[in-house]
């Protein structure tokens, strides 16, 4: 089974709909962490948590919103979803102790 | 302001040959880098690291040489085979970035058969 899962894999939505995206990881990692991934921008970070009580705003938070419901469970939220949402959306985990961050298979979002 | 830039957006190379990947950064402070590999419809999959106490580091096919003068890392694949056509990353951290990545825009690597 894969360390960190995301759901959905692919979502349509239209705009100023509310979608949100799940990831779960069994590494038992303390740290997670939000990413998108634009053609010709690399992976840019929208939000990250350190644990359940600790969550802090990446470089590109505006229009998103985060929940950590446990240890293994990190949701985005889109309250209103826009077209220039459109992107792979990807969850990490990391241990506290090393820099290197495990990624999920990613979410394809679409906002028509 | 692009911290990690990786230049080329695309190699291409013939199967057994050397690909090397560029990758420049503008913050001094960085003092650990990383390399990653991606699949399409695949997550980034961590390749190989360096320490900025390091030069040079290699596992098996993979390189990665720092130059902390010229603020440059690269990474060497020898030889290239065609199952290493991939997007590849750089990310670069500091102490002082509380486990955060920054991540390069990605060279689309192609290694032809």
């Amino acid at each position: 089974d894969a360390d960190v899962t995301q759901t959905p894999r692919n979502r349509i939505t239209k705009t100023g709909k509310r979608i949100m995206l799940e990831c779960s990881q069994t590494k038992g990692h303390d740290r997670m962490y939000w990413y998108r991934q634009d053609p010709g921008l690399g992976l840019r970070l929208i939000y990250y948590s350190f644990d359940v009580k600790d969550i802090n705003k990446g470089e590109i938070s505006d229009g998103y919103s985060v929940s950590r419901q446990a240890q293994a469970k990190f949701s985005l939220s889109l309250e209103s979803a826009i077209p220039n949402q459109t992107a792979l959306y990807f969850c990490a985990t990391s241990d506290f102790y090393y820099n290197e961050q495990f990624f999920g298979p990613g979410t394809r979002l679409t906002v028509l | 302001d692009q911290q990690v830039k990786q230049n080329s957006p695309s190699l291409s190379v013939q199967e057994g040959r050397i690909s090397i990947l560029n990758c420049d950064y503008t913050n001094s402070m960085f003092d650990y880098f990383l390399w990653y590999k991606k699949y399409p419809a695949e997550g980034p999959t961590f390749l190989i690291s360096i320490s900025s106490i390091k030069d040079k580091n290699e596992d098996g096919r993979f390189t990665v040489f720092l130059n902390k003068s010229a603020k440059h890392l690269s990474l060497h694949i020898v030889p290239s085979q065609p199952g290493d056509s991939a997007v590849y990353f750089c990310a670069a951290t500091h102490p002082g970035n509380t486990g955060k990545l920054i991540f390069g825009q990605g060279t689309t690597l192609q290694v032809k058969p």
